[in-house]
Order: structure tokens, then sequence, then C-alpha cells
């Protein structure tokens, strides 16, 4: 069963714009993970946020939780044609050993 | 550091026929995970390792797929005999601690194409 859920499915936007991505999940977690993958390439690790946490940031990224919604967001400012990727949010359930993945959001930025 | 090793980057194979992948972990790495990821969707968990031991297999269709994490180190995955359904990429993954609680690290995957 799918824990995580992306929300938009795709996003096109304008080179410099911000981009916003949205993940919701089911069950009370530990922490919540985002991840990019580039085309043909693995994923890569962006930013962990524990469940008592609310805001991260990292340099233009800036993820936010709201464990009474269930739910997170995550920003990218100024984008880059670079940025162009799928993001992915994973979920680290409270009781389990693992991580579960969303579906992505699939990221185009425009030059 | 160097990251984690994947092979074959591809592979083309006949339904009923038998693959196997080969997954190096990043030095240290005490987990290794296989995901499966279909196109278009997100990685999928099949197994998870601790040193040699199986935490989760509780995805893995056990009939066809089977994996095994000799010496704690390095990992196979192998589908036998592979149906049309098994096409996707195969992402190995390792991290510091076990299941969820520090950042994975992903390879770059292989390809599986099953005509």
């Amino acid at each position: 069963s799918q824990q995580g859920e992306e929300d938009p499915q795709a996003l096109s936007i304008q080179e410099g714009e911000n981009a916003t991505m949205n993940c919701s999940y089911k069950t009370s977690i530990n922490n919540l993970q985002w991840y990019r993958q580039n085309s043909g390439r693995g994923l890569v690790h962006l930013i962990l946020i524990r469940s008592n946490e609310r805001e991260k940031h990292s340099g233009r990224l800036r993820v936010t939780l709201d464990t009474s919604k269930k739910s997170s967001s995550l920003l990218i400012t100024a984008s880059r044609a670079a940025d162009t990727a799928s993001y992915f949010c994973a979920t680290h359930l409270q009781g389990a050993q693992k991580l579960v993945f969303g579906q992505g959001t699939r990221l185009t930025i425009n030059p | 550091e160097a990251g984690v090793a994947q092979s074959p980057r591809y592979k083309i194979i006949e339904k009923r026929q038998s693959v196997a992948f080969w997954c190096n972990p990043i030095s240290g790495h005490a987990t290794l995970y296989w995901y499966q990821q279909i196109l278009g969707q997100g990685p999928k968990l099949l197994i998870q390792f601790q040193n040699n031991g199986v935490v989760d297999d509780s995805q893995l269709p056990k009939d066809r797929f089977s994996a095994e994490r000799l010496k704690g180190v390095d990992s196979t995955l192998k589908i036998q005999p592979a149906k049309l359904e098994d096409s996707a990429v195969y992402l190995c993954a390792s991290s510091q601690r076990t299941g969820g609680n520090s950042p994975l690290h992903f390879g770059n995957g292989t390809r599986l194409t099953v005509t």
C-alpha cells in the first residue's frame, strides 16, 4: 500500500520561479525524507526531517512538516534548469524499519 | 567516498529466462536494500539486509526472486524465471543505520527489459 502521496504529479515552471511540492501520508512517522532522481539515475537524498521538527533548510531547499495534518512540503527557490528531475518523499513509519516511497512529482524547469 | 556500485547497467532477456544483478554498497554501510522501480512510479522495497541477515522481504515475490548478501558486503538479486511485468529498474541502496533512520545512498540501477 502507498504511504506517501505527492502532489502535483507533474509541475512545469519558468527558470527563476519557486517550485512547491507536497507529500501527504497516512500513519505516524519517525521521519520523512525527500529525494531527487534525474532521468536514468539513482535517487539522491536531499533532506531528512524528524517528526519533532517543523522546518529544515538546505541551500535553496526548504522542507516543512505538519504532523497534525500528516503532510510535508518541499520548496525549491529560484529554480534552475538543473533542478529538472523527479522528486520523491519517503516516510519512515513508526514501528517499522523501512522507508516507503511515494509516486513522485516530475518537475520541469523551462529556460 | 565511492558510491554504490551496480552492474550490469542494462539487461534485456526473454520471458522465462533468468537474470542476476550485483551490488556493492558504500564501505561500512551495514544496511543494504533492493528496490524495484517501474516506469513512472516510486521505488518499491523488495528486500532489506542488515549485515547478512534479512530485515524485511515482505514484498519480494519469493517464487521467482531471491537475494543474498554473503559476508555482509556485496549482494546479488536473481529472478528466475522472469515475467514481462518484471521489466523495471532495480535499484540498490545502502545506509549507515538500519531502516529509515539515516539517508539512503542509491546506485544508478539496472534497467531490465523482459521481452
